[in-house]
């Protein structure tokens, strides 16, 4: 399986601050994605970084991919309050692009 | 808004009963998704169509039907579910390029409880 597993699974923070969430993979994949999903919603694409690349940034959001380490990580500077939701990474695979494969998530919550 | 609309948003239904999920999607995608997420498990695919033909079913009992009459619509009926189906149901649509990049849209997601 390569299944995405986040870390941590819960992130208290205040606002300002910034937060970083870690997740890692199994196998090959040919591009990672970010989501955040707010409580009991579908989820909203943040950010893709593929395979050849090994970071990207998009406003507050900066993301890093290590393909030797098979992890990635998302960091959000300057935290608001309304950044409180759950966030996955979801790898897509080189066999079938199509078939994401989401983690359990990082649940983050910002406090004012 | 994500342009992916479900109805409805809400359903509770007894085990008995029948009932179906509907997605549409304005997004002028040719692929589409079903996915289940359960409590304290990771989000699950269960059916993906491409041009309106299905071309993944991850094991998903046949209590659960999908339907897919054109690219800007899908359904999921539902028949003689268990209790531990109940979970949030998302609709997702993709656009199929030539990369293989795939950025997923989500709908809202409908809360099933099934009694």
């Amino acid at each position: 399986s390569q299944q995405g597993e986040e870390d941590p699974q819960a992130l208290s923070i205040q606002e300002g601050e910034n937060a970083t969430m870690n997740c890692s993979y199994k196998t090959s994949i040919n591009n990672l994605q970010w989501y955040r999903q707010n409580s009991g919603r579908g989820l909203v694409h943040l950010i893709l970084i593929r395979s050849n690349e090994r970071e990207k940034h998009s406003g507050r959001l900066r993301v890093t991919l290590d393909t030797s380490k098979k992890s990635s990580s998302l960091l959000i500077t300057a935290s608001r309050a309304a950044d409180t939701a759950s966030y996955f990474c979801a790898t897509g695979g080189i066999q079938g692009a199509q078939k994401l494969v989401f983690g359990q998530g990082t649940r983050l919550t910002i406090n004012p | 808004e994500t342009g992916v609309t479900q109805t409805p948003r809400h359903l509770v239904m007894g085990m008995t009963n029948k009932k179906s999920l509907k997605c549409e999607q304005h997004l002028g995608h040719n692929a589409m998704y079903w996915y289940k997420q359960s409590a304290k498990k990771p989000l699950e695919l269960m059916f993906v169509y491409n041009f309106k033909e299905q071309t993944e079913n991850n094991s998903v009992p046949s209590r659960f039907s999908p339907e897919c009459p054109n690219s800007s619509h899908l359904f999921l009926h539902l028949h003689t579910l268990q209790p531990e189906d109940s979970a949030l149901y998302l609709c997702a649509s993709s656009s199929l390029g030539g990369g293989d990049d795939n950025e997923q849209f989500f709908g809202p997601g409908t809360r099933l409880t099934v009694l």
